[in-house]
């Protein structure tokens, strides 16, 4: 079946530090590989996307993502948490011609 | 920010009473998409459209209906509120099935 995981429900870093939240996929096909972050109250952003080529994927907010095949996994990583970043974050595959699905969520938190 | 909006964005009501939910988009967007979100369950898919007058069920589609007269408007109905239904529904667009969607701000209805 297909399927979405994020293994951390929650997470807790301090400002400056950095941050990586982990994402597994079981999917047939190739999939399209999606991050959003979701601040309380507001709608899903799309913060970056992997359809091919590079394995590493530049998103805003200085935010990364690394697909590794071997692993099905889309890690979502940043090397220096600020503040703002407090957030739900979504892990999202989708296959062409298909429906897209939504991994749980990660809550993070930052400390000051 | 993709133009979306959803209406109402509050909603409480009575259980057994009908609800319909509206999306709105001026992208012209041929795919429109309608979740719930639910701590722990990330978003679930209830119906999504790939045109006017062209539907399918989701994931979670038992209780709800959808209607898509325009291809701007997408209308989510909730026949017989139950509490189970008490949730934040999101609706989504994109262009293609499987590629990014971006997110309206969000439902929150509350059944009684």
């Amino acid at each position: 079946a297909q399927s979405v995981t994020q293994p951390d429900i929650h997470i807790t870093v301090s400002e400056g530090a950095s941050l990586e939240l982990r994402c597994n996929y079981s999917y047939g096909a190739t999939p399209y590989l999606f991050w959003y972050v979701q601040s309380p109250g507001q709608g899903l952003q799309l913060l970056l996307k992997y359809f091919s080529g590079d394995t590493l994927v530049q998103g805003i907010k200085g935010f990364e993502a690394e697909f590794k095949r071997s692993q099905s996994s889309f890690n979502l990583r940043k090397p220096s948490v600020h503040w703002s970043d407090a957030a739900e974050y979504f892990c999202a595959v989708g296959v062409r011609n298909n429906d897209m699905r939504f991994g749980a969520g990660t809550r993070l938190t930052v400390k000051p | 920010d993709a133009g979306i909006t959803q209406s109402p964005r509050h909603k409480v009501t009575e259980t057994g009473t009908p609800v319909t939910l509206r999306c709105h988009q001026t992208e012209n967007h041929r795919y429109m998409y309608w979740y719930r979100q639910d701590p722990g369950h990330g978003l679930r898919l209830i119906h999504y459209s790939y045109g006017v007058k062209d539907t399918d069920k989701g994931e979670v589609s038992d209780g709800y209906s959808v209607s898509r007269s325009k291809t701007e408007d997408f209308l989510l109905t909730l026949e017989s509120a139950t509490s189970s239904q008490t949730s934040v529904y999101f609706c989504a667009i994109s262009e293609t099935q499987g590629s990014e969607q971006y997110f309206g701000p969000g439902t929150r209805l509350t059944v009684t």
